[in-house]
């Protein structure tokens, strides 16, 4: 069954430093797999997307991620922390059914962004 | 493009009340999923509609919970006789046929007392 593992259950970063955020997934097929963010109280916004085109994905606000199959890894990355940054992300990956996809999410990782 | 919106975005309840919720999908978007968020974890899948067909249910989706969506538009969510476990955040998000991006909606956060 497509799973997905995020490392590190929070992260603490200083403005201006690197963001690199942990994720590593299971699947028997080549997977879809989704970056979201979720500022407090508030729902998930997407981030980027990986849908067997590129390996290295650009998103939103400056993050990127790469997709590795020989280390099932889909790591989320941006070059410099910004205070707007704080908030959880998620890891997911996409499993088939019924014609649809449902996503499967990690447990969340919590970014916190020193000043 | 107004987004997937949800009402209301906080219920507080008393255990043993019923509860519903509504989904406002985005207006093309004939897909539409339920997904439950507990404190410190991610979302959960609990349901699936293409067009107005639930197609998949959870198991997490017990006989106390119905989910509609009539005409293929807006969706409810219903919990009966509510329990302190149904404590939770309960998304909604929705997407075009394919592959596609879900997009997902504020939430409503349920608190049973």
């Amino acid at each position: 069954a497509q799973s997905v593992t995020q490392l590190g259950s929070h992260v603490s970063v200083s403005e201006g430093a690197l963001v690199l955020l942990r994720c590593n997934y299971s699947s028997s097929v080549p997977p879809y797999l989704f970056w979201y963010v979720q500022y407090p109280n508030q729902g998930l916004q997407l981030l980027l997307k990986y849908t067997s085109a590129a390996t290295l994905v650009k998103g939103i606000n400056g993050f990127e991620a790469e997709f590795k199959k020989s280390e099932t890894s889909f790591h989320l990355t941006k070059p410099s922390a910004h205070m707007s940054d704080a908030a959880e992300y998620f890891c997911a990956v996409s499993v088939s059914f019924q014609g649809a996809q449902k996503l499967v999410f990690g447990q969340g990782t919590r970014l916190t962004i020193n000043p | 493009d107004t987004g997937v919106s949800q009402d209301p975005r906080h219920k507080i309840t008393k255990r043993g009340q019923n509860v519903t919720f509504r989904c406002d999908p985005i207006s093309e978007h004939n897909r539409l999923y339920w997904y439950r968020q507990t404190l410190g974890q991610g979302p959960e899948f609990l349901t699936y509609f293409q067009n107005e067909a639930q197609l998949e249910k959870s198991r997490l989706l017990s006989d106390r919970f119905s989910a509609e969506r009539p005409k293929g538009s807006f969706s409810t969510l219903e919990i009966q006789r509510t329990e302190q476990g149904d404590s939770a955040m309960y998304l909604c998000a929705s997407s075009l046929t394919g592959p596609d991006t879900q997009y997902f909606g504020p939430g409503t956060r349920l608190t049973v007392l």
